[in-house]
């Protein structure tokens, strides 16, 4: 069965330095994937989507790979700052018309003063 | 773009109980989604519509469930005979074909 594999643990990173989170699937060929971020009590948020044939993808501070090989992506945030503190979702998304995403558990992120 | 809007954002309940979750998309999205969140984990994907046809359901869609979306705006969500298992943040989206999905702050139910 298809499986998305986030980091269970939270994540804390000393505010400044490169927070990096990771997203392993399997059983899963996605055409693309998404990576959004939730805050609590509130609905999740798009931030990034990569696609199958891209290797790398930046917005800002963030920055996502894809190795459709490894069948991993890897979320970066430089200088990563304390408003960055939240849970980071990934969705890969394999098509086929059914367009219901599926996630991951998620990734805690706590950045420290 | 004033966002999607999810209402009640609370609702307690007692098991047994009908309960109905209203959402309203973004103006201008055909998609509407909804997902169902528990603690410590990512959301669980519903059932889906594209203008005012329901496309797709999950298996967790029980028959205890059914969604509408007339005339492909606003959509509403009915959970009937709720149980303690129902217990959770329903979130709703809207988009754009083969477009991010855009999520509501969600309505979070507690059933007694």
């Amino acid at each position: 069965s298809q499986k998305i594999e986030q980091n269970s643990e939270a994540l804390n990173i000393q505010e400044g330095k490169t927070a990096t989170l990771t997203c392993n699937y399997t059983n899963y060929s996605p055409a693309y994937l998404q990576w959004y971020r939730q805050d609590p009590g509130r609905g999740p948020v798009f931030l990034l989507l990569i696609r199958e044939n891209e290797k790398e993808k930046r917005k800002e501070r963030l920055k996502v790979t894809f190795d459709t090989t490894l069948k991993q992506s890897l979320f970066h945030i430089t200088a990563s700052q304390p408003a960055d503190s939240a849970t980071y979702l990934c969705a890969p998304y394999s098509g086929g018309g059914a367009d219901g995403l599926t996630f991951g558990k998620g990734t805690h992120l706590i950045i420290q003063p | 773009d004033t966002g999607v809007s999810q209402d009640p954002r609370h609702k307690i309940t007692k098991r047994g109980q009908n309960v109905t979750f209203r959402c309203d998309p973004i103006s201008e999205h055909n998609r509407l989604y909804w997902y169902r969140q528990t603690l410590g984990q990512g959301p669980e994907f519903l059932t889906y519509f594209q203008n005012e046809a329901q496309l797709e359901k999950s298996r967790l869609l029980s028959d205890r469930f059914s969604a509408e979306r007339p005339k492909g705006s606003f959509s509403t969500l009915e959970i009937q005979r709720t149980e303690q298992g129902d217990s959770a943040m329903y979130l709703c989206a809207s988009s754009l074909a083969h477009q991010p999905q855009h999520f509501g702050d969600g309505t979070r139910l507690s059933i007694l």
